[in-house]
């Protein structure tokens, strides 16, 4: 099956500063990734789509400035929190769209273990 | 109003049980239904999905859609210890890929 990939898998930063998270799709190519944020105890709500050669499509109310999306190569897109705050503390994820896989109607999205942020 | 709305639990069965999610939802331009199963602390993984409405069958996992209620059902028979987990239905209205989630809803099979 197709395995994604997220580096950290937990991070401890202190407030103010900026942390990297990548996501990685490791035996596929996808041209298309998703971000996503979840509370405990929530739902995952969507934050961005990242697409291969392009700027990312934010969701609304989420900061475009403050959650930088680069997604430089088929298999790798990362998200950067900029000047985090405590309030950025949340588990973030990754998915990656594998066109190749599924129907012609359906593709299968395939999601990283995700990544823990914690900002002190 | 949510779009998709799924009762958090959580839901405590004993072991062998048949276990009953739902969801709701209230964009009629879905079509696309998928059912996540998410350990603690991991990210989701597909159990099934289903387009349109209909029945599907997996092994132990049933998924149901009723679009003209706006519904959707997933089934797990004879429940065992390792289902212990949150399951999340998705929804969407296209082929682009984005998805909206439910809120999740914990279960725990007890031996």
């Amino acid at each position: 099956g197709a395995v994604v990939s997220q580096h950290p898998s937990r991070v401890i930063c202190k407030s103010g500063t900026s942390v990297k998270i990548e996501c990685r799709s490791l035996d596929f190519q996808a041209t298309t990734m998703f971000w996503y944020r979840q509370f405990p105890k929530q739902s995952l709500m969507l934050m961005a789509t990242s697409n291969e050669g392009s700027k990312a499509t934010y969701e609304q109310g989420v900061e475009k400035d403050k959650f930088l999306i680069n997604h430089a190569s088929l298999t790798l897109s990362t998200l950067t929190v900029t000047s985090a705050h405590p309030e950025d503390s949340s588990f973030y994820i990754c998915s990656a769209l594998n066109r190749a896989s599924g129907t012609v109607t359906y593709n299968e999205q395939f999601f990283g273990p995700g990544t823990r942020l914690t900002v002190l | 109003q949510k779009e998709v709305e799924q009762d958090p639990g959580p839901l405590s069965v004993p072991e062998g049980a048949i276990v009953s999610l739902n969801c709701t939802y209230s964009n009629s331009a879905f079509q696309y239904f998928m059912w996540y199963r998410q350990y603690s602390r991991k990210g989701p993984e597909l159990l099934m999905y289903t387009y349109s409405s209909g029945n599907k069958e997996d092994g132990r996992f049933t998924a149901q859609v009723d679009k003209s209620s706006k519904y959707i059902s997933l089934f797990i028979r004879d429940s065992q210890p390792s289902d212990s987990a949150t399951y999340l239905c998705a929804m969407s209205a296209g082929n682009t890929g984005k998805l909206i989630f439910g809120q999740g809803t914990t279960l725990q099979v007890k031996p």
